[in-house]
């Protein structure tokens, strides 16, 4: 069974620019969810998505958004980057359904200059 | 507004000994408990979730022990071990379409051996 892979595992970007992350879900997981963890802090939901379409929506702003693939793979694009949006992005899959458990990925580090 | 409050925020224990960490909830639609450890520049694992529907479940030398009226839930972690160092989030998640998870701030944990 492959677990949650995430790539790139580190990304250095300026403020103003735009970045793609990558998310594999595990083997059988149709559904997606993006997490955002400041250094020291818990994770914070950015959004879900399952059957390619967002399923739920943190306190996010709209320059985060993402996608869902008919593989159920996801992006999570940020634009217009701040120094802010350093943190770990961490990707979550699961089955849809009452309860079911997230697991994760090891997550991408990003590094707003 | 944060929404699961987790204490302390760093434990020392010493080898063979109880880990003892709390939280407390707001929301009284929460009705999914999570426990997860993350270990440095890896993602969340999921250790053991509990429903409000029972007061304790066990597994291994974690329990989870939860108190409905107060809402609060603690983990136990038994005869700890310095491979149980790393930092455990809390958390929970509401019925809905997204059940996305809403987690406290960490606690930092050292077994010393």
């Amino acid at each position: 069974e492959t677990g949650v892979t995430q790539s790139p595992t580190h990304l250095i970007k300026t403020r103003g620019q735009q970045v793609t992350l990558r998310c594999s879900s595990q083997s059988g997981h149709n559904t997606v969810s993006w997490y955002q963890q400041a250094l020291g802090q818990g994770p914070q939901f950015i959004f879900q998505y399952y059957r390619e379409e967002e399923n739920g929506r943190g306190n996010f702003p709209p320059r985060f958004s993402g996608l869902q693939f008919p593989n159920y793979s996801s992006e999570l694009n940020v634009n217009a980057l701040e120094l802010d949006d350093s943190a770990l992005y961490l990707c979550a899959s699961s089955y849809q359904g009452y309860n079911q458990p997230q697991h994760f990925g090891d997550g991408t580090r990003l590094s707003i200059l | 507004q944060q929404q699961v409050k987790q204490s302390p925020q760093s434990l020392i224990v010493q080898k063979g000994g109880i880990s003892i960490i709390n939280c407390a909830y707001e929301n009284t639609a929460f009705d999914y408990f999570p426990w997860y450890q993350q270990f440095p520049g890896k993602g969340p694992a999921l250790l053991i979730a509990i429903r409000p529907d029972v007061s304790e479940k066990k597994e291994g030398r974690f329990t989870i022990s939860f108190n409905k009226s107060a809402k609060q839930f603690s983990l136990h972690i038994m005869d700890s071990q310095p491979g149980d160092s790393a930092t455990y989030f809390c958390a929970a998640s509401a019925q809905g379409s997204a059940r996305q998870l809403t987690f406290g701030s960490g606690t930092q944990l050292t077994v010393l051996p």
